[in-house]
């Protein structure tokens, strides 16, 4: 079964610094997509980006960036220039056939 | 907004009761996701349903059951309710033939069992 690790429970970062944050996965799949979805305390569930694994090129969305390494199964998420508005928890998924979750990490931003 | 409506926003009930929630996917989404998130539990996968059709189950009770309509739109059955329950349950959707892409979420409904 696939699995993902989000091994960091909360992060904190200063307000307009990058923070980075982890996400691990176990699959033997060779085609999937990974996730980074964002949970604001109104609790919707809102996607971030995305990565298709079949891709070398690392996703960018805006101030988002992921540092995808297949080999070594890791999906980390980068958050540049950081806002008080990207306060939030982020959850890491991993899509073969089915969407599994991380366990999350709290991200708090300090002005 | 992401284009998934659920309905109701909250609901409060008693144990033992039963429940149905709501869910419409985007335009054009033919593929419908139910999740339970609960504190302890993170965010679980229930069923899918695609076009009408069970398509996939995840962790879902006995005592839940779904249903996806010739409109699209789902239900999502929860019945001999449980404090155990009490949770945020959301709807997905995704493009059709598209199970490996990105899912949208509702807002979700807070269900509360008292």
């Amino acid at each position: 079964a696939q699995t993902v690790t989000q091994s960091q429970p909360e992060m904190s970062v200063q307000e307009a610094e990058t923070v980075t944050l982890s996400c691990t996965y176990d699959t033997s799949e060779s085609d999937y997509y990974l996730f980074w979805y964002k949970q604001p305390p109104s609790r919707q569930m809102i996607l971030v980006i995305r990565q298709e694994a079949y891709k070398q090129q690392n996703a960018t969305e805006n101030r988002f960036s992921v540092n995808f390494q297949k080999a070594a199964k890791s999906f980390s998420l980068k958050i540049s220039d950081s806002q008080l508005g990207d306060a939030a928890m982020y959850f890491c998924a991993y899509n073969g056939n089915k969407l599994v979750f991380g366990a999350g990490t709290i991200l708090r931003v300090k002005s | 907004d992401s284009g998934v409506t659920q309905t109701p926003k909250h609901l409060i009930t008693a144990t033992g009761q039963r429940v149905t929630l709501r869910c419409s996917p985007r335009s054009g989404d033919l593929s419908v996701y139910w999740y339970q998130q609960s504190l302890d539990q993170g965010l679980q996968f229930l069923i899918q349903y695609y076009n009408g059709e069970e398509r996939a189950k995840g962790n879902i009770l006995e005592r839940f059951s779904a249903q996806q309509f010739p409109d699209l739109h789902s239900e999502l059955n929860l019945s001999s309710l449980e404090l155990g329950d009490s949770a945020l349950y959301f709807c997905a959707s995704s493009p059709r033939l598209a199970e490996l892409y990105e899912q949208y979420f509702g807002p979700g409904t807070r269900l509360t069992v008292t």
